[in-house]
């Protein structure tokens, strides 16, 4: 079973901090995707990776990087922390079209 | 880029009855078709897929069909349980500019109800 995992379940965090949010995959799946889930609006895609060190901008990645140095890991980061920003994070790792999630981090600024 | 809009976005259903989620899509391109389910407190997980070359499949209770001329695609539960209670979620293939073509573009979601 391919499993992705994510650092944390909940997050509680201030504003202007530095987040890390983390997505390990044990499939050696070449693709990592970062999305947001948010009610109403489904999932937005923030950034994907198609490789080690590669990185492609999804529809929202204002406010957001990410870092892939290992094929297995797949970093979000938020540079400062924003109240907007308060929403679930969704991993998901591929091959090819199906893609596998981790069971999400529900990130709180406050 | 791809523009994906799902409806409803809440379905109530009694069990035994069958459940209808539609989806329309903008991009000509997109040739592939997932269906995800999310329940409470999970990642969503593919349940049925369709490609452009078929026009429906179907897996058990689930059935997905494809119109490419009109840009829809369905997804059809037949005998709902209180089980298929969660949000489903339909997306579409992307374009982009990168080296990877396993992008998707999801829909909002619909949030379906299976009463006892």
């Amino acid at each position: 079973d391919v499993k992705v995992t994510q650092s944390s379940r909940y997050l509680v965090k201030r504003t202007g901090e530095k987040v890390f949010l983390e997505c390990v995959q044990d499939m050696d799946h070449e693709n990592m995707f970062w999305y947001r889930q948010d009610p109403g609006l489904g999932l937005r895609l923030i950034y994907f990776s198609y490789d080690v060190k590669m990185k492609e901008k999804g529809d929202i990645p204002e406010g957001y990087s990410v870092s892939r140095e290992k094929k297995e890991r797949f970093s979000l980061i938020l540079e400062s922390a924003s109240t907007n920003q308060t929403s679930m994070y969704l991993c998901a790792s591929s091959f090819a079209w199906e893609q596998y999630f981790g069971p999400g981090t529900r990130l709180t600024v406050t | 880029g791809e523009n994906v809009e799902q409806h409803p976005s809440t379905l109530s259903v009694q069990e035994g009855d069958s459940a209808v989620i539609k989806c329309t899509y903008s991009d000509s391109a997109s040739n592939y078709f997932p269906w995800y389910k999310q329940e409470l407190g999970k990642g969503p997980q593919l349940i049925i897929d369709i490609r452009s070359n078929v026009g429906e499949k179907k897996d058990q209770r689930i059935a997905v069909t494809l119109n490419k001329t009109a840009k829809h695609f369905s997804l059809h539960i037949t005998e709902t349980q209180p089980e298929d209670s969660a949000v489903y979620f339909c997306a579409a293939s992307s374009q982009n500019s990168g080296g990877s073509n396993y992008k998707l573009t999801f829909g909002k979601g619909t949030l379906l109800t299976v009463n006892p």
